[in-house]
């Protein structure tokens, strides 16, 4: 069964540390690899991955996938209160209707 | 530039009532289009997704189903409502050439 395992769940960090989070997945067709940040209400996109170990960056954001060990991880840097959000970690199983599989999130608290 | 919509934004329903939820995309054609559900601590669930008009998948067997009547609109239908329907509802939209959907602002159902 195809799946998508976060870790950790939630985290509590104060404003200016820099947090890993990880992401394992099993995905038959795999395609893509993909990082939302969802705030309040609908997932916000912040990045593709789809080959091993070119890291993709955005500001204080990056990411990387290793296709070979099944795994991704997102960094932010100098957090800020504004990084506060559930971050989800979603396989792209491919197919001409591009179906997505979710992680359950991983709570980022950022304290002042 | 692309928008979508989704509304209402909450919904109040007693078991047994039926639904209607509605997603419309502006600035795209013949973008597929999908309907999750998020329930409470656990991760999106693809509930239905379309590749054209008239062209509905279903992903889980459920109380709910979904049409697309024109091209950049999507909608959501139960004909009786259950408790175990409540959750947050999520309408996207995504091009097959690329894994990226991008969500509207939801719509939280609760049936009393």
């Amino acid at each position: 069964e195809d799946k998508v395992v976060q870790s950790p769940l939630s985290l509590v960090v104060h404003e200016g540390d820099t947090v890993t989070l990880n992401c394992s997945y099993e995905v038959t067709n795999f395609r893509s690899l993909l990082w939302y940040k969802q705030e309040k209400k609908a997932p916000t996109f912040l990045f593709m991955l789809t080959s091993s170990g070119i890291e993709k960056k955005s500001g204080r954001l990056s990411s990387i996938l290793d296709k070979k060990e099944l795994f991704s991880i997102l960094n932010i840097t100098a957090t800020q209160t504004g990084d506060s959000a559930v971050y989800l970690c979603v396989g792209n199983y491919g197919g001409s209707q591009g179906n997505l599989i979710f992680g359950k999130g991983t709570k980022l608290s950022v304290k002042p | 530039s692309q928008t979508i919509h989704q509304w209402p934004a909450t919904l109040v329903q007693p078991v047994g009532s039926p639904l209607s939820l509605e997603c419309t995309v502006e600035g795209t054609s013949n973008p597929n289009l999908y309907w999750y559900r998020q329930a409470a601590g656990r991760g999106l669930q693809l509930l239905f997704y379309s590749v054209g008009i008239g062209q509905i998948s279903s992903e889980v067997p459920q109380n709910l189903s979904a049409s697309r009547p024109q091209d950049r609109q999507f909608i959501l239908s139960s004909k009786k409502l259950l408790l175990s329907d409540s959750g947050f509802y999520l309408c996207a939209w995504g091009m097959s050439s690329s894994g990226e959907q991008y969500f509207g602002p939801g719509t939280r159902l609760t049936v009393t």
